[in-house]
């Protein structure tokens, strides 16, 4: 397989909701991106991860958004009180090292009823 | 005003057509351009990557970047129906600044 694995596919909660979306690098990228796009959008940055910390979360909405990367491989996005406005696709993309070419997972499709 | 503006279309074209699809961006810092094509239900996956101003080709694709107007262009020559897709230009700073996206053009080339 060696592509971005996401799970699950699709995900439909309801409003208020806590929600938690994994995605599985790359065996062996260090670096791991995380992105929402909106319908008829394109992705925006939520968060990158080196390693394990989380070097630039300047892009995460507000703090019911978090993410974990505890042992430098897959991370899981965490969506707290989950609002209409989160309905989106996830999209998950890692890399070998923070300069070289990310790939991207097929993303999580969130829905918040 | 969004950094990158990028006209979503559709963009419907015959097999065969060139395709000219656009991008024009504000922040002057922007060093580093790409296009992603998404294939519906999929994630983008990298097209082209240009560094500065200049041409690039690759097969039937050619990137052109214009940093005195903050433009940016993708050529697809000889169009083919499996060229149907959402094209994303992204933009970035510096090779390990995030990247900024367009919205995305839908491209349909029919038979």
């Amino acid at each position: 397989g060696a592509g971005v694995s996401q799970t699950p596919s699709n995900k439909v909660t309801e409003k208020g909701k806590y929600v938690e979306l994994r995605c599985d690098p790359i065996s062996g990228h260090t670096a791991l991106y995380w992105y929402r796009q909106s319908l008829g959008q394109g992705p925006e940055f939520l968060i990158y991860f080196q390693g394990t910390g989380a070097a630039d979360d300047s892009g995460l909405p507000n703090d019911r958004f978090f993410a974990v990367r505890p042992e430098g491989s897959v991370s899981t996005l965490k969506i707290q009180r989950t609002e209409r406005g989160d309905s989106a696709v996830y999209l998950c993309a890692s890399s070998l090292s923070r300069d070289d070419e990310a790939f991207f997972g097929q993303g999580t499709r969130l829905t918040v009823v | 005003q969004k950094e990158v503006e990028q006209d979503p279309g559709p963009l419907s074209v015959p097999e065969g057509a060139i395709v000219s699809l656009n991008c024009t961006y504000s922040n002057s810092a922007f060093q580093y351009f790409m296009w992603y094509r998404q294939y519906s239900r999929k994630g983008p996956e990298l097209l082209m990557y240009t560094y500065s101003s200049g041409n690039k080709e690759d097969g039937r694709f050619t990137a052109q970047v214009d940093k005195s107007s903050k433009y940016i262009s993708l050529f697809i020559r000889d169009s083919q129906p499996s060229d149907s897709a959402t094209y994303l230009c992204a933009m970035s700073a510096s090779n390990t600044d995030k990247l900024i996206f367009g919205t995305g053009t839908r491209l349909q080339v029919f038979p």
